[in-house]
């Protein structure tokens, strides 16, 4: 059974930084693209981020651009995404999601991660 | 970046019929070397993270109901909801992987 849970959320000051871990289980996890999509509170679903399987190649929504980094273990079984100078904006559930291989669909999501920005 | 528009906005439908939801991108999202729509369905209930119903624009995910189907090519896409059931209440999203940054659409809430 796939599995794919979310830790590291938390309250965090306006310009401060936070890392998101995401644990994946029951499936080759050195095989897949991984994505991380956020949710603000009453919002709509909004796409953060994706990393190659091998971690060589990443892509950023304009948005966290620059602030943002994903990465992955592949030996830990783990995808990560450092996120610094944070915003107010920027608070938000935070979702792990697998590709369903290489440059798919989404077909698996976490519980999600809760950011909050704010003094 | 390609922009999703989701229509309408919010949407009661009674049980037991149809509802149907349409998905436009700014750009095509039928990808030449292998013909097909790079165009996502979710279904989103309160509390849970989404939920693959639809993909390639118009292929169920295995343990979906059959009640869901998806269509379009191009930059028109619809999912539609054959027989309302009162555990369809949920938001529905449509998401483009043709080129990142992968956008969704704004979300179309279902009501009864």
């Amino acid at each position: 059974e796939v599995q794919l849970v979310e830790s590291g959320g938390g309250l965090v000051q306006p310009g401060g930084s936070l890392r998101l871990s995401c644990a994946a289980s029951g499936f080759t996890f050195s095989e897949y693209w991984m994505h991380w999509v956020r949710q603000a509170p009453g919002k709509g679903l909004a796409w953060v981020s994706r990393i190659r399987s091998d971690g060589s190649s990443t892509s950023y929504a304009d948005s966290v651009k620059g602030r943002f980094t994903i990465s992955r273990d592949n030996a830990k079984n783990t995808l990560y995404l450092q996120m610094n100078s944070l915003r107010a904006e920027d608070t938000a559930v935070y979702y792990c999601a697998r590709d369903c291989t290489t440059a798919c669909f989404i077909d698996y999501w976490g519980q999600g991660t809760l950011v909050t920005v704010s003094s | 970046d390609i922009v999703m528009t989701q229509s309408p906005g919010s949407l009661a439908v009674s049980l037991g019929e149809r509802a149907t939801i349409s998905c436009k991108s700014s750009q095509d999202v039928l990808h030449n070397s292998d013909n097909k729509n790079y165009l996502t369905w979710y279904q989103q209930k309160p509390g849970q993270p989404p939920k693959l119903l639809i993909y390639w624009a118009s292929t169920r995910q295995s343990g979906v109901p059959d009640r869901f189907s998806g269509s379009g090519s191009g930059t028109d896409f619809t999912l539609t909801i054959s027989s309302l059931q009162a555990e369809d209440v949920a938001v529905y999203y449509c998401q483009q992987h043709y080129n990142a940054p992968y956008t969704f659409g704004q979300g179309t809430k279902l009501e009864i």
